[in-house]
């Protein structure tokens, strides 16, 4: 059985930074490309981030990019999100998912989510 | 950017109805297309990719069809379980992936 596990989120200042993990098991995980999606409170599903298998490519929205750096590492079987410079529009739960296949497939496999919240 | 419009926003049915949603992307996405639902406080769940194959595990009675630009979800005979809130997502332009608004289906 698939299972993904985000780190526990929490409350961080404007400006501050957040790394989130998601830990996975039940499938080989070095073979999967995986990704982050968000959604704020009230608000429909944005895709965040993508990081691939093979050769560890990664993508970004544009809504993120040059602030979250996506990352994985294989031996430990899990996929982080680090954050920086975090904006009031950045508080959502983030969800950690698996790629069906590769990085252009659906995602088949979803962690329950994070809370994160950007206030001061 | 591919932009996906879901139609309606809201869809009021009754237990045992068959319902349909309509998503619609603004250029073409070949089968390019997956469907979930999500119910409060929970994470999405994959219902359909490849525009009409049915994910693991889920029942008979949904089903996906279309390509191009136009593309349905029905749910044959509505089952309590089914009140839920839909989500279409394009991944012909993988970067960046984008969802529909979604559709909240409601108990009439």
């Amino acid at each position: 059985e698939v299972k993904l596990l985000e780190s526990r989120g929490g409350l961080v200042q404007p400006g501050g930074s957040l790394r989130l993990s998601c830990a996975a098991s039940g499938f080989p995980f070095g073979g999967y490309a995986m990704s982050w999606v968000r959604q704020a409170p009230g608000k429909g599903l944005e895709w965040v981030s993508a990081i691939s298998a093979g050769d560890f490519s990664t993508y970004y929205a544009e809504s993120v990019k040059g602030r979250f750096t996506i990352s994985r590492d294989n031996s430990k079987n899990t996929v982080y999100l680090e954050m920086n410079s975090l904006r009031g529009e950045d508080t959502a739960v983030y969800f950690c998912a698996k790629f069906g296949t590769t990085v252009v497939s659906w995602f088949d496999s979803w962690g329950p989510g994070t809370q994160v919240t950007v206030s001061s | 950017d591919i932009q996906m419009t879901q139609s309606p926003s809201i869809l009021s049915a009754s237990v045992g109805d068959r319902v349909t949603i309509t998503c619609r992307a603004s250029q073409s996405i070949s089968r390019l297309l997956a469907w979930y639902q999500q119910k409060p406080g929970e994470a999405p769940k994959l219902l359909i990719y490849q525009a009409s194959t049915l994910g693991s595990g889920v029942p008979s009675r949904f089903s996906g069809s279309g390509s191009g630009t136009e593309f349905t979800l029905t749910i044959r005979s509505l089952q309590p379980d089914d009140f839920a809130t839909y989500y279409c997502q394009q991944y012909d332009n993988y970067s960046p992936y984008t969802f529909g608004q979604g559709t909240k289906l409601e108990i009439k």
